[in-house]
């Protein structure tokens, strides 16, 4: 079983929607969670960083941790075209190295 | 920006062969951590260099190596290279040394073996 797992989708939706962005993971000391999106060609870019469960907001951004069902989720308010890529879940734990473990991706698309 | 630098941008080359791969980090950080991310793979983790040691490792290949200099820029060698080491290349940086810190990428280096 994967340390975390993650629909790689591909998800499409009309501009203007919410989007809502899931993972799910096994191991229960999980402590950091983050959220990258990913263009063509690039890099991934840190959208969130947060620590134990509840709620992060920023901006049209959310991130949230249910650590009791090891799942974490990122919702999009007002989705824009701008916003389609590949977006990453990636989490870890001061008990188990100095690594981050990443989903494979969810491939987001953004209709105008 | 994430201000991280990897070069080159892209590699060419042939089965057998040896190539480095290039990192800068974050003006601050002192954690480097590389990953190698194919199709079907997602983003593998192979090392991390904090101040220069090496802190953890991950799924690195034993023909595979990497390196922190005094400057803090990092270098990961490849040799031996097979057609299945073609793929993205990325380097992270952080300011600490485990994962209390985000982690920031470059745009990586794409090695295409032939």
């Amino acid at each position: 079983q994967k340390e975390v797992e993650q629909d790689p989708g591909p998800l499409s939706v009309p501009e203007g929607a919410i989007v809502s962005l899931n993972c799910t993971y096994s191991n229960s000391a999980f402590q950091y969670f983050m959220w990258y999106r990913q263009y063509s060609r690039k890099g991934p870019e840190l959208l969130m960083y947060t620590y134990s469960s509840g709620n992060k907001e920023d901006g049209r951004f959310t991130a949230q941790v249910d650590k009791s069902s090891k799942y974490i989720s990122l919702f999009i308010r007002d989705s824009q075209p701008s916003d389609s890529a590949t977006y990453l879940c990636a989490m870890g734990s001061t008990y188990t190295g100095n690594q981050f473990y990443f989903g494979t991706g969810t491939s987001l698309t953004v209709i105008p | 920006d994430s201000g991280v630098t990897q070069t080159p941008k892209h590699l060419i080359t042939a089965t057998g062969q040896r190539v480095t791969l290039r990192c800068s980090p974050r003006s601050g950080d002192l954690s480097v951590y590389w990953y190698q991310q194919s199709l079907d793979q997602g983003l593998q983790f192979l090392i991390q260099y904090y101040n220069g040691e090496e802190r953890a490792k991950g799924n690195i290949l034993e023909r595979f190596s990497a390196q922190q200099f005094p400057d803090l820029h990092s270098e990961l060698n490849l040799s031996s290279l097979e057609l299945g080491d073609s793929a993205l290349y990325f380097c992270a940086s952080s300011s600490g040394s485990g994962v209390g810190q985000p982690q920031h990428f470059g745009d990586g280096t794409r090695l295409s073996i032939l």
